[in-house]
C-alpha cells in the first residue's frame, strides 16, 4: 500500500520559523508536492520537488531527500494567516494520480 | 488566476436526489482529471481518475454505480452522485493535469460542499 506520514499538529509563534516533515512509502515516486488548506477551502499549491534539494518560493521552502523518502516544508516569518492544514502529496508517476498525506494542522500563537 | 473551475460550490438537497458536479479546465485541455473526497478534518481521498473518451478508473472501495463520472470533452469532467444519502455529505474536489507543467503536478478546483438532508 501507499503511506505518507505527517505529524498531526504543530504549534509555532508568529514571526518564527516552522518545519513540517513528511515521510513516505509508495509504490512509485515522481515528485513530492505541498498544499495548504484553510478551513472550508480547497487545497492551494505551495511547492513541488522532483529532485533532491531545497526549493524556495518566498517565505516557503521545501526539501526532498529521495534516498531517505523524506521531505519537509519550511515556513519563515510566520503570520497568523498561515494557520491552516498542510498536506504533502506524492506523485506516483508523471501525469498520474497523487496520494495525499493526512496533513499537519499548524497553529500560530501571537 | 484559476485554471480549474468547479461548479456548484455548494449543494444542499434532500436524500434520494442525484447531484451533478462539473469540473472544467480553463484555457487548456485536460485529458486526465481526478476526483477527490474529503471528510471534515481528514485528508483528500482519491475517488477516481477521469480519462477523456474512456471509462473512469475508480479507486478500491468507491462504487462506480454510485459515483458516475463522465469526461466527454477535453475541458469537462462531471461527477454525479446518484440517489445521494446523508453519508454522501462531503467536500468533493476535482483536479486536472496541465500537460507540460512539471512545476505543479495538478491544479485543483475550489471544491463542492455537498450536504444531504
Amino acid at each position: 500500500g501507499q503511506s505518507l506520514e505527517q505529524p498531526s499538529e504543530v504549534t509555532a509563534v508568529e514571526g518564527a520559523i516552522v518545519q513540517m516533515n513528511c515521510t513516505y512509502q509508495t509504490s512509485g515516486f515522481y515528485g513530492l508536492s505541498w498544499y495548504q488548506q484553510h478551513d472550508g477551502g480547497a487545497p492551494t499549491f505551495l511547492s513541488y520537488n522532483a529532485l533532491d534539494g531545497l526549493e524556495e518560493t518566498g517565505r516557503f521552502s521545501s526539501f526532498l531527500s529521495r534516498s531517505d523518502s523524506y521531505g519537509y516544508l519550511l515556513l519563515q516569518e510566520l503570520q497568523m494567516k498561515d494557520s491552516a492544514s498542510y498536506f504533502c502529496a506524492v506523485s506516483l508517476n508523471r501525469d498520474d494520480k497523487i496520494i495525499f498525506g493526512k496533513g499537519t494542522r499548524l497553529h500560530i500563537l501571537p | 488566476g484559476a485554471v480549474v473551475s468547479q461548479h456548484p460550490s455548494r449543494v444542499i438537497c434532500k436524500s434520494g436526489t442525484s447531484v451533478k458536479i462539473e469540473c472544467r479546465s480553463l484555457d487548456f485541455q485536460a485529458t486526465t482529471m481526478f476526483w477527490y473526497r474529503q471528510f471534515p478534518k481528514q485528508s483528500l481521498m482519491l475517488m477516481a481518475t477521469s480519462n477523456e473518451g474512456s471509462k473512469a478508473t475508480y479507486e478500491q472501495g468507491v462504487e462506480k454505480d454510485k459515483f458516475l463520472i463522465n469526461h466527454a470533452s477535453l475541458t469537462l469532467s462531471t461527477l454525479t452522485v446518484t440517489s445521494a444519502h446523508p453519508e454522501d455529505s462531503s467536500f468533493y474536489i476535482c483536479s486536472a493535469i496541465l500537460d507540460g507543467n512539471s512545476n505543479q503536478p495538478q491544479h485543483f478546483g475550489d471544491g463542492t460542499r455537498l450536504s444531504i438532508l
